[in-house]
């Protein structure tokens, strides 16, 4: 069974531009969980979809949204890109919530 | 919301050495889990513990979830388990984990 899958790898992008980032879950996992990690921070919950609708929302700006779509592929959209948003972009999915969490290999952003 | 904590915060390991490491939370959680990252980055999924103990190969996993703490146990150490040991916990139904700063583990030869 695959894992999860994100794309792309590895981003670079310019300050003010705005950038999404996609994520296939496991198949049969119905909930997708974003995660952003940096050196100072750590690993820091963005947000978790189950069933196409967001259940959970982490402390971060309304310039970071997300979606799920019907086959339970998530993007992650970040809009108006600033300098600390430079990260590694982590996406996990599990069967359904409060289930092990299985990362895919993440995206890492720069911007610069 | 929850706080994790986990100690030491950096460990360095001869092969074949055995090692603890520990995870408190702050609350009461229904989802403890702990992860390995690996030099590369990669998130590899340990043990789904939110209470008991769990054995995988040489990896074992106790919870205590009445005195809020985790712990998890390397025996023989390799080479291989060097890298990062996260422990997240959360509460409620949904997915939403909160991270502890890991534990740095370095074994040498």
């Amino acid at each position: 069974k695959a894992g999860v899958t994100q794309t792309p790898r590895y981003l670079i992008k310019t300050r003010g531009q705005q950038v999404t980032l996609s994520c296939s879950p496991i198949s049969g996992h119905r909930s997708v969980s974003w995660y952003q990690q940096t050196p100072g921070q750590g690993l820091q919950f963005l947000f978790e979809y189950f069933s196409e609708t967001q259940r959970n929302k982490g402390n971060f700006p309304g310039r970071f949204s997300g979606r799920q779509f019907s086959n339970s592929r998530s993007e992650m959209n970040v809009s108006t890109l600033e300098l600390g948003d430079s990260a590694l972009y982590l996406c996990a999915s599990s069967l359904v919530e409060a289930t092990p969490l299985h990362f895919g290999n993440g995206t890492r952003l720069t911007v610069t | 919301g929850i706080q994790v904590e986990q100690s030491p915060p950096d460990l360095i390991l001869q092969e074949g050495a055995n090692s603890t490491l520990r995870c408190n939370f702050s609350d009461s959680v229904n989802n403890l889990q702990w992860f390995h990252q690996n030099p590369w980055g990669q998130l590899i999924n340990l043990f789904y513990i939110p209470s008991g103990t769990k054995q995988n190969g040489r990896l074992s996993a106790t919870t205590v979830a009445t005195e809020r703490y985790s712990l998890l146990y390397i025996s023989s150490s390799q080479t291989t388990d060097s890298g990062v040991y996260f422990c997240a916990a959360g509460a409620g139904t949904a997915s939403k984990l909160t991270f502890g700063t890991g534990t740095r583990l370095q074994v040498t030869l």
